[in-house]
């Protein structure tokens, strides 16, 4: 069964540092997000990705995150300077289109993120 | 704005026991969709169901069923005859037919199901 996959499934940071979460959506999915869950605490929408530009985005994707798909495979997430907030397990997902079945947004595993 | 409640912060059951996971949402659209996803413990998101807000039919799946009562705004998750493999964090989560594409979660419920 076809799967979102993520890289790396744990990051460790310096304060300040640019981190880049990696993503591979499921094949013939056209539509692409990225989610975060702070420790704890409930899953939240960062943005949503679709014809190779930003569809929509949540308060929290400030100017600091930035989102690309540099190749036919591959979704990434950007954080330019970490900052300690931005510890969270960072989700991706995916799904096929947004009305009835093709709407169901598959995630991946997850990227532990941690900023020290 | 959406909004997903999910009051049972915790839950603890002996297993098989049943138990019902409650769900209350609030959206101003009168289309939308509905989804329950489960979080084990290794920390992973995975997909158990979508409802539409214009099927209101209950399913049930095995030892899982799910309620949709469009006039309380309500979608509640049972599992019947809980195992300990069961035990998880349950979201709820919304996305209105007509405000962009993004989920909205409810806060979660962890199921503990004791052997």
């Amino acid at each position: 069964e076809p799967e979102v996959t993520q890289t790396p499934s744990h990051q460790v940071t310096q304060m300040g540092q640019e981190v880049i979460l990696r993503c591979v959506p499921i094949s013939n999915h056209l539509y692409f997000y990225w989610y975060r869950q702070i420790l704890g605490q409930k899953v939240e929408f960062l943005v949503s990705f679709y014809n190779n530009e930003i569809s929509e985005k949540s308060e929290i994707f400030d100017d600091q995150f930035s989102v690309e798909r540099p190749d036919g495979s591959n979704f990434t997430l950007k954080i330019r300077s970490t900052k300690l907030e931005d510890s969270a397990m960072y989700f991706c997902a995916s799904s096929e289109g947004l009305a009835g079945g093709l709407s169901t947004q598959y995630f991946g595993p997850g990227t532990r993120l941690l900023v020290l | 704005a959406q909004k997903v409640t999910q009051a049972q912060t915790e839950i603890s059951v002996v297993e098989k026991e049943d138990v019902t996971l409650d769900c209350v949402y609030e959206t101003r659209d009168t289309t939308y969709y509905l989804f329950w996803y489960k979080q084990p413990p290794s920390g992973e998101l995975v997909f158990l169901i979508r409802r539409n807000s214009f099927d209101e039919q209950n399913e049930i799946s095995g030892r899982y069923s799910w309620n949709f009562q469009k006039s309380t705004s309500s979608f509640n998750f049972t599992i019947t005859a809980s195992q300990v493999v069961d035990s998880a964090v349950y979201f709820c989560a919304l996305r209105p037919n007509n405000a962009g594409n993004m989920l909205t979660f409810g806060g979660g419920t962890r199921l503990m199901v004791k052997p």
